[in-house]
């Protein structure tokens, strides 16, 4: 069975900042992983995924994250954030052998303070 | 293209009562899939539709249930609603296996 721990469950942190939400993932098949942004009574947007490749992956609004593979995390960063960034994000996992299932962490809440 | 479509945004209904949620995915995607949000549980996953047939199924009882159409549209009903059915519902579709796009959600009060 395949799993996603968010280790943190609330991220505070000052406009301009630099940011980490930490996922870590566990699977004993290759995976595929996702990174979702959700905004108040919103559905999920995707913001960045890794399905093979590189192992940096990069959005076009800043966002990157890495997938270790050794340490079966991926960690998603931004070297400066926005007070528009404050939203929930959500990691997710999946494999070739589960369609279109994924599996969620529990969320961080990243909050954004002027 | 149109994203993902999820009607009605908003439910209220009693409990007992039963519901009918709809989902129409992005124009040529044959798989959607339905989640369960909650404060306490998260984003549980409840079943996937893959042209026509259910491909996945969560943890869920019987009482949700869903189909696909031919043109891929999605139903996910729910029976004998309970409080603890209020969630936000939302729908994803993708071509396959990979990334999926959400739809905004359908928010179902049970009272």
């Amino acid at each position: 069975a395949q799993s996603v721990t968010q280790l943190d469950s609330q991220v505070p942190v000052f406009e301009e900042a630099p940011v980490e939400l930490r996922c870590n993932y566990s699977s004993s098949v290759s995976v595929y992983l996702f990174w979702y942004v959700q905004y108040p009574n919103q559905g999920l947007q995707l913001l960045l995924k890794y399905l093979s490749g590189s192992t940096l992956v990069e959005s076009i609004n800043g966002f990157e994250a890495e997938f270790n593979k050794s340490q079966t995390s991926f960690h998603l960063r931004k070297p400066s954030v926005h007070i528009s960034d404050t939203a929930e994000y959500f990691c997710a996992v999946t494999s070739w052998n589960q369609g279109g299932k994924l599996i969620f962490g529990q969320g961080t809440e990243l909050s954004v303070k002027p | 293209k149109a994203g993902v479509t999820q009607t009605p945004r908003y439910l209220i209904k009693t409990r007992g009562q039963q519901v009918t949620l709809s989902c129409s995915p992005i124009s040529g995607h044959r798989s959607v899939s339905w989640y369960q949000q909650t404060p306490g549980q998260g984003l549980q996953f409840l079943f996937e539709y893959f042209s026509e047939t259910q491909r996945n199924k969560g943890n869920f009882p019987g009482r949700f249930s869903g189909r696909q159409f031919s043109n891929s549209r999605s139903e996910m009903n729910v029976s004998t609603l309970e409080l603890g059915d209020s969630a936000l519902y939302l729908c994803a579709s993708s071509l396959d296996k990979g990334e999926a796009f959400f739809g905004q959600g359908t928010r179902l009060t049970v009272v």
